[in-house]
C-alpha cells in the first residue's frame, strides 16, 4: 500500500459533462502529479501541484484543470468531456517538488465517457 | 518519435527462463531512470531505479547506457508471478515529470 488514495474508483459520464476526481497524498508528501493512461498505453503526465501551486503541465488542453488544498490533497477537473477522455486517471504523490523524489501511485480512477 | 520507446511484446516465456527488455529515450538531458511494474488494471509500482553503474535486486538487473540513451531490464529465473507489464520511465527537468514508455507485457507460463 502506497498510502495514496483516489476516489471514486470507477465513473461513467456522457460527452459534454464535467467530472472531478480526487486524490489524497501519502502522509508527509506535499507534491501530487496527475497522469492519464489510455488502454494499452503508458501513463501520460497531465500536471503537477507542489504546495498548492501548479508546478509543470503536460500537453493537455485547458479543460483539464487542477487544484491542491492546504492538506496537499488534490482534485483533477475535466470539463466538456470527450469520448477520448475515457482512461485510467492516476495520481502520484512525492516528498516534494524535487525531481529526485520517488512518486507513489494511487490505484486510479477508471473513467468511461459514453 | 516517442520520448520513450519500448517493444510492447508480448513476451511469452516458460518458468525459469531469462528475459530481457530494452528501452530507448530521446532526451539526452534526462536525469533519472526507472522500471515500474504494472499488473492488469492496477497502478504502476516502482520496481527499481536504474543507474549507469548497473544495479541488481535479486533476480532483476537494470542497466543504463547514457551514450546510447538505452535502458535495459534483465529478469532471471522467471516466476509465474513476474507476469505483468513493465514500464520504462524517464524523469526530465525540475518538476519530476515522469515520461513513460508504452510498456512491455511479459507472460510467464508453467
Amino acid at each position: 500500500e502506497t498510502g495514496v488514495t483516489q476516489s471514486p474508483t470507477h465513473l461513467i459520464k456522457t460527452r459534454g459533462q464535467q467530472v472531478t476526481l480526487r486524490c489524497s497524498s501519502q502522509s508527509g508528501h506535499n507534491t501530487v502529479s496527475w497522469y492519464q493512461q489510455a488502454l494499452g498505453q503508458g501513463p501520460q503526465f497531465i500536471f503537477q501541484y507542489y504546495r498548492e501551486e501548479e508546478n509543470g503541465r503536460g500537453n493537455f488542453p485547458p479543460r483539464f484543470s487542477g487544484l491542491q488544498f492546504p492538506n496537499y490533497s488534490s482534485e483533477l477537473n475535466v470539463n466538456a468531456l470527450e469520448l477520448d477522455d475515457s482512461a485510467l486517471y492516476l495520481c502520484a504523490s512525492s516528498l516534494d517538488g524535487n525531481s529526485k523524489n520517488i512518486q507513489y501511485f494511487g490505484a486510479g480512477t477508471r473513467l468511461s465517457v459514453l | 518519435r516517442k520520448e520513450v520507446e519500448q517493444d510492447p511484446g508480448p513476451f511469452n516465456v516458460p518458468e525459469g527462463a531469462t528475459v530481457a527488455f530494452n528501452c530507448t529515450y530521446s532526451n539526452s538531458a534526462s536525469q533519472s531512470f526507472f522500471w515500474y511494474r504494472q499488473d492488469c488494471r492496477k497502478e504502476p509500482k516502482l520496481l527499481m531505479s536504474v543507474y549507469s553503474s548497473g544495479n541488481e535486486d535479486g533476480r532483476f538487473t537494470a542497466q543504463l547506457n547514457r551514450a546510447s540513451q538505452y535502458i535495459s531490464l534483465l529478469i532471471r529465473d522467471s516466476k509465474l508471478s513476474d507476469s505483468a507489464t513493465y514500464l520504462c520511465v524517464v524523469k526530465t527537468g525540475n518538476t519530476g515529470k515522469l515520461i513513460f514508455g508504452q510498456g512491455t507485457t511479459l507472460q510467464v507460463k508453467p
